[in-house]
């Protein structure tokens, strides 16, 4: 009930592509949903989040829906560059302060 | 604020050491985690700690790992004996009180890396 799953395992786009990974949860009592971004050799940083009460959120070039009938929710990186080539990491979290269910990951490379 | 800091970035050391990592929190956040991170298995959260005491130290492996935090910026996480399987990136991070910057945002430091011989 804890676990958060993430696809794909890794995935490579054309610059000006679309990149998409999608999430799922199981547990609904589950609301707050922040997407991480981690580059080689730093630590993990916020991208964007959403709450369940939204079925969208957009922040520049980064889209996350959420789908909650169905416990899913995905990014949406348009016009994808190379310096987006990152590993990105869903997470889902109960409520405020409590930690984090990460996603195993999903490496992302932006060929130029 | 220079953010979450972690010392050491890097640390080696042989099989049956002890091994403490530090973490400086950013200044005014009342949350703080710890995360170990391996290839085989992602980010896991190890312990996390509100207003300095522990809440949640399900994640901890084994009676080998301890983890403290005296005062609101500093806490360590402690290995004794130290094993390979040990071996992962241990990353703290950060938060802040509710209503302060964004809802639930967690703050990571840059890593420790540890290599146990």
């Amino acid at each position: 009930q804890q676990q958060v799953k993430q696809s794909p395992q890794s995935l490579i786009v054309q610059k000006g592509g679309i990149s998409i990974i999608n999430c799922a949860y199981e547990n609904t009592a589950f609301d707050y949903f922040p997407w991480y971004q981690q580059f080689p050799g730093k630590g993990p940083a916020l991208l964007i989040a959403i709450r369940p009460d939204v079925s969208e959120k957009k922040e520049g070039r980064f889209t996350i829906s959420f789908n909650k009938s169905a416990k899913q929710f995905s990014l949406h990186i348009m016009d994808s560059q190379p310096g987006d080539s990152a590993t990105y990491f869903c997470a889902a979290s109960r409520s405020y302060g409590q930690n984090f269910v990460f996603g195993p990951g999903t490496r992302l490379s932006v060929l130029p | 604020d220079a953010g979450v800091i972690q010392s050491p970035r890097h640390e080696v050391t042989e099989m049956g050491q002890e091994v403490t990592l530090r973490c400086k929190p950013i200044s005014g956040h009342d949350y703080l985690f710890w995360y170990r991170q391996t290839m085989m298995r992602g980010l896991e959260l190890l312990i996390y700690f509100n207003n300095n005491v522990p809440i949640d130290d399900s994640g901890m492996p084994e009676d080998r790992f301890s983890a403290k935090m005296p005062n609101a910026s500093f806490s360590t996480l402690k290995i004794q004996p130290s094993e390979p399987r040990d071996s992962a990136v241990y990353f703290c991070a950060s938060s802040p009180p509710p209503g302060i910057g964004a809802y639930n945002e967690q703050f990571f430091g840059p890593g420790t890396r540890l290599t146990v011989l």
